[in-house]
């Protein structure tokens, strides 16, 4: 089984709905991270959370949030999505004091 | 802030040929630096990383990349690719401190011709 899943994988929804990508991991790390790809870009952070009481904006958090509801779970939530947020979204889990990342197998957001 | 350059948003080979991909990074403080690799429609795994110690670190595939920190460089090589290699690569820096956050480059695509 994957380390660290996404659900959904693909998503497709509508200009101003409610969506929420989740992660889970089974690496015991304490660091998870949420990161958005698009073509030409490479990943950009959007929150991190070192712990379950510990959630950081990232370099481009607007229009997004983010819940940690225990150590192994990260999710996180475009209030109302719009077209420029559609991109492939990944997880990423880190041991503490360590620095690489383990990555989720991402989730393909397209909001028309 | 830190940044990452990748110099060359696709590079194209035929297989069998020698191959480097290459990195800089802005930092002049102690960095840790990582190579990820993503397959088509796959998530980003880690290639190899330097931390410490010797400056040439390598793959178990037959990549390598050597740390040179007068140029603030750390570029990937392989003397020989094979068509499963083509990838997208992207070149990442921390810099360990109590964030330890990476910092990513814009990625390289290596397409591996036959």
């Amino acid at each position: 089984d994957a380390d660290v899943t996404q659900t959904p994988r693909n998503r497709i929804t509508k200009t101003g709905k409610r969506i929420m990508l989740e992660c889970s991991q089974t690496k015991g790390h304490d660091r998870m991270y949420w990161y958005r790809q698009d073509p030409g870009l490479g990943l950009r952070l959007i929150y991190y959370s070192f712990d379950v009481k510990d959630i950081n904006k990232g370099e481009i958090s607007d229009g997004y949030s983010v819940s940690r509801q225990a150590q192994a779970k990260f999710s996180l939530s475009l209030e109302s999505a719009i077209p420029n947020q559609t991109a492939l979204y990944f997880c990423a889990t880190s041991d503490l004091g360590k620095s690489e990342q383990y990555f989720g197998p991402g989730t393909r957001l397209t909001v028309t | 802030a830190q940044s990452v350059t990748q110099l060359d948003s696709q590079v194209p080979v035929f297989e069998e040929a020698p191959v480097e991909l290459r990195c800089n990074y802005s930092s002049s403080v102690s960095v840790y630096l990582f190579w990820y690799v993503q397959y088509p429609n796959q998530g980003l795994q880690l290639l190899l990383k330097y931390l410490s110690g010797s400056t040439l670190v390598e793959s178990i595939n037959g990549f390598e990349a050597e740390f040179n920190k007068s140029q603030t460089s750390f570029h990937l090589r392989k003397p020989s690719v094979h068509i499963s290699d083509t990838a997208e690569y992207f070149c990442a820096v921390s810099d360990g401190g109590s964030q330890g956050n990476l910092i990513f480059g814009k990625g390289t695509k290596l397409s591996v011709k036959p």
